[in-house]
């Protein structure tokens, strides 16, 4: 079965507070893709980053992190410093194979002053 | 990246008549988009994948007839929701993905926020 799961249905931080956001993904595929993805207010989906299964390095975009960790099949991501900009919802995504994008439920994440 | 636009972005209709949506991907060419339907707090939910010059898949449970989707070029699809009643307001969702390309993300449009009074 094709899953995801995103334990965390809601976070709060407040401002400068680091926050990581847990996505557990369930294949039996050898390879598949991983995503993050953030929904503003606004409702449009923003591309952060892409892993396939062969990349276990972490990655680190600015105050973005990304920890895999095929071990366990978890794909965290970690805001450092947080913002209130970074309030939003964030969804964790699998494309097993090359099938259709599987989301998780999504952690929304609200950073206050 | 590679750029999806969905026309429009903001739709209210009355019950009863019909709505069309449009996901355009700008540059490069899509073989594949798929329709997703968000519900408020909700995560994103698969209606339905179209190919270029075919019929779409439905997922189960997302009714072909009242969701009709048109993919008649590798660079635009429709969907169009029939004869629109309230329930079927909610925000709507394309992204598109050039299978041709096996190392590419899927590409989302801005989304559409359907109200039917």
């Amino acid at each position: 079965a094709q899953k995801v799961t995103q334990a965390q249905t809601e976070i709060s931080v407040v401002e400068k507070e680091d926050v990581t956001l847990d996505c557990v993904y369930e294949t039996r595929d050898t390879t598949y893709y991983l995503f993050w993805y953030k929904q503003p207010p606004s409702g449009e989906l923003v591309f952060l980053i892409r892993r396939n299964s062969f990349d276990e390095q972490n990655e680190i975009s600015g105050r973005y992190s990304w920890n895999f960790q095929k071990s366990t099949s978890s794909f965290n991501f970690t805001i450092t410093a947080s913002q209130v900009v970074d309030s939003a919802v964030y969804f964790c995504a699998l494309i097993p194979g090359f099938q259709k994008l599987v989301f998780g439920t999504g952690t929304r994440l609200l950073v206050s002053p | 990246g590679a750029v999806v636009s969905q026309h429009p972005s903001r739709v209210i209709c009355k019950s009863g008549t019909s709505v069309k949506i449009e996901c355009r991907s700008l540059d490069f060419q899509a073989t594949t988009m798929f329709w997703y339907r968000q519900f408020p707090k909700k995560s994103l939910m698969l209606m339905a994948t179209s190919n270029e010059g075919s019929k779409a898949t439905y997922e189960q449970g997302v009714e072909k007839d009242k969701f009709l989707i048109n993919h008649a070029s590798l660079t635009l699809s429709t969907l169009t929701v029939t004869s629109a009643h309230p329930e079927d307001s909610s925000f709507y969702i394309c992204s598109a993905r050039d299978l041709g390309q096996k190392n590419t993300e899927a590409f989302f449009g801005q989304g559409t926020r359907l109200t039917v009074v």
